[in-house]
């Protein structure tokens, strides 16, 4: 069973708007969230985290929201450019493990 | 600074052989993962090393192996190649086993 979720394939988003990219975990023991950015033929790259302990960070354009009750979170992307036109997997692990549990991906795609 | 180098790049492989994917790290981080990434499913865990000298199965390991002779290689093995195992394969490491995952730009395996 997926214990991380990205229920959209991709999103569409016009540029200087906002994109919203959403994942949903089940495992309520996960505590650490983050998301990585993939552009093709190239390895994922880090983009921002969040602790459990928050319910927000914000790294320039880029802002993760944790709603820890729903077990849902969200990346926003404002404003987007068609730069950020890329596959967005998000992540989660557990304190004292070293392993992380990917989602599917979303591909963004931001259109001039 | 090169990072993680994985290599070859893309291979074609005959079902039954044998392969060797090497990955490489100029980090010095004590973790490595090995992951897959297929069109759907998003990134999964084959294997990982925490430090030298240890290794743990990961989500998917049937039909790879792995070693950690020291801190810099992590090959993967395919001793059997199967059809199932065509996908892209990257390659990660992190300064410890709870931080963030730096991803090598993967290795492209085909078998037939």
């Amino acid at each position: 069973d997926q214990q991380v979720k990205q229920n959209s394939p991709s999103l569409s988003v016009q540029e200087g708007r906002i994109s919203i990219l959403n994942c949903d975990y089940t495992n309520s023991m996960f505590d650490y969230f983050l998301w990585y950015k993939k552009y093709p033929a190239e390895g994922p790259t880090f983009l921002i985290s969040i602790s459990s302990i928050k319910d927000k960070n914000e790294d320039g354009r880029f802002t993760v929201f944790l709603n820890k009750s729903a077990k849902h979170l969200s990346l926003h992307i404002v404003p987007s450019q068609p730069g950020d036109s890329a596959v967005y997997f998000c992540a989660s692990k557990r304190s004292g493990y070293s392993t992380l549990t990917f989602g599917k991906g979303t591909m963004l795609l931001v259109s001039p | 600074i090169a990072g993680i180098t994985q290599a070859p790049t893309s291979q074609i492989l005959a079902a039954g052989r044998r392969m060797t994917l090497r990955c490489t790290q100029d980090m010095r981080h004590n973790a490595m993962y090995w992951y897959r990434q297929d069109l759907g499913l998003g990134l999964r865990l084959i294997h990982y090393s925490n430090t030298a000298g240890t290794t743990g199965k990961g989500e998917v390991p049937d039909g790879y192996s792995v070693s950690r002779a020291n801190t810099d290689d992590f090959p993967l093995t395919l001793a059997s190649a199967v059809p199932s195992q065509t996908s892209v394969y990257f390659c990660a490491s992190s300064e410890q086993p709870t931080g963030e995952l730096f991803f090598g730009e993967g290795s492209r395996l085909t078998v037939l």
